[in-house]
């Protein structure tokens, strides 16, 4: 069945810090993963994207690793800013491209200055 | 370059009365998505359009959620009648030929 996004509902962490976010998946059939930033009152923004050839991406201040034995996606904040206050969601993509997404529940990260 | 755009922002009803939400795709995006997101909870898909067809419909509450999108651009959604249980924040996204769905700030909808 669907069971994207097992993870902590919310994480705290001191500015500067870096912030580790994590995503299990159980559909061994899903090729393409996502995490998107969600703000207050605003729509999710894509932060960085992963097909299932690979195992690590980065971005700025952004790494995902994929670890399909376990199913599990995580989501690597460098240097968190206060402005990387929101919810993180993954979501999954079972067909690759433009198809259906399932979304988790997403984590709230909250950054102290 | 432009993002999706979504209105109105807020909608505040009373249950069995209709509410209609629009939304403009990125220019070039062929693909159209709605959501539903549901306070606490990640978005989920309520509709897939490619162009004008409908590609995913499965997860619309066809008995009172239609959605259209007669030119292939853009695209509206309505309820009729509206229940409690549909207040939600209404995404829409859109993506081109990268397969990226790029969102909406999304209409939050009260039914009271």
């Amino acid at each position: 069945g669907e069971n994207v996004g097992l993870h902590l509902p919310t994480l705290s962490v001191q500015e500067g810090d870096n912030s580790i976010i994590n995503c299990a998946y159980s559909n061994s059939a899903s090729d393409y993963f996502i995490w998107y930033k969600q703000e207050s009152g605003k729509g999710p923004q894509f932060i960085i994207d992963i097909r299932s050839n690979m195992d690590k991406r980065q971005g700025q201040r952004v790494t995902v690793l994929l670890n399909k034995t376990v199913k599990h996606l995580s989501l690597q904040i460098a240097a968190t800013q206060p402005g990387d206050s929101a919810v993180y969601f993954c979501a999954e993509n079972i067909q690759g491209g433009s198809e259906k997404l399932v979304f988790g529940k997403g984590t709230k990260l909250t950054v102290n200055p | 370059e432009a993002g999706v755009a979504q209105s109105p922002r807020y909608k505040i009803i009373e249950k069995r009365q209709s509410v209609a939400f629009w939304c403009n795709p990125i220019s070039g995006h062929a693909t159209l998505y709605w959501y539903q997101q549901i306070l606490g909870q990640g978005p989920k898909l309520l509709i897939q359009f490619q162009n004008n067809g409908v590609v995913d419909d499965s997860q619309l509450p066809k008995d009172r959620f239609s959605a259209e999108r007669l030119k292939g651009v853009d695209s509206t959604l309505k309820i009729q009648p509206a229940k409690l249980e549909d207040s939600a924040v209404y995404l829409c996204a859109s993506s081109g030929v990268t397969g990226t769905q790029y969102f909406g700030p999304g209409t939050r909808l009260t039914v009271l």
